[in-house]
């Protein structure tokens, strides 16, 4: 079955430390996305990228990272810098540019021990 | 910059029916979208409306109204499952897609 895939489901983050979160989609789709979803609010666009090797900050991108070495693949870091990493992560794919409908992943939790 | 306003929270009954409304102001627009989440889910495809006028599609519709700058979303039928958060969204001339931040709706039996 075609699908998106996050990795891990619940994630915990030391003082100082870089964590990833993995996203892998199998749909060919040409473009990615990682949004942050806190309580109370819409979600809101980290990075995204239409090609491989290419991508864009989104609204909130300070302290975040990200790479586009595989279509299939998008993964997220969030470093240390990122002061209030605790939220629901959510990375999404669509086919083109055009912001054709998304397709969501399960999300991972990041909680900050 | 993008304003997406939606009521935070909605009761029902099992069989009954409800409305989310949802308002923007967006610069410039290509289209509003209507997401389901299930808590710790990830959000579903309901509707996407760029032309004025009610699409139904099986126990759900939505609704569009460009001059007024409003949508809503309408469950008939309502199920337990329906229980869920229900998001607009809303794509800007830009193609840039701004997200309210949800409407939980909760089915009593």
């Amino acid at each position: 079955d075609g699908g998106i895939t996050q990795s891990p489901k619940y994630l915990f983050r030391k003082e100082g430390q870089n964590v990833t979160l993995s996203c892998e989609q199998n749909l060919n789709h040409d473009a990615m996305y990682w949004y942050r979803q806190d309580p109370g609010q819409g979600l809101r666009l980290i990075y995204y990228s239409q090609i491989v090797n290419d991508f864009q900050k989104g609204d909130i991108a300070e302290g975040y990272s990200v790479s586009r070495e595989k279509k299939e693949s998008f993964p997220l870091t969030v470093t240390s810098a990122q002061k209030n990493p605790t939220a629901f992560y959510l990375c999404a794919s669509s086919m083109g540019q055009g912001y054709e409908k998304l397709f969501f992943g399960s999300g991972t939790q990041l909680s900050v021990l | 910059g993008q304003n997406i306003d939606q009521p935070t929270e909605m009761t029902a009954t099992e069989g009954a029916i409800v409305q989310i409304n949802c308002t923007y102001q967006t610069s410039g627009f290509n289209g509003l979208f209507w997401y389901q989440q299930h808590a710790g889910e990830a959000p579903t495809f309901l509707s996407y409306n760029v032309l004025d006028g009610l699409e139904e599609k099986g126990r759900f519709s939505s609704f569009l109204s460009r001059s007024k700058g409003y949508s809503y979303l309408l469950l008939k039928e309502l199920q337990m499952k329906d229980s869920a958060s229900y998001l607009c969204a809303a794509l800007n001339g830009d193609y840039k897609l701004s997200f309210g931040a949800g409407t939980t709706v909760t089915v009593r039996a």
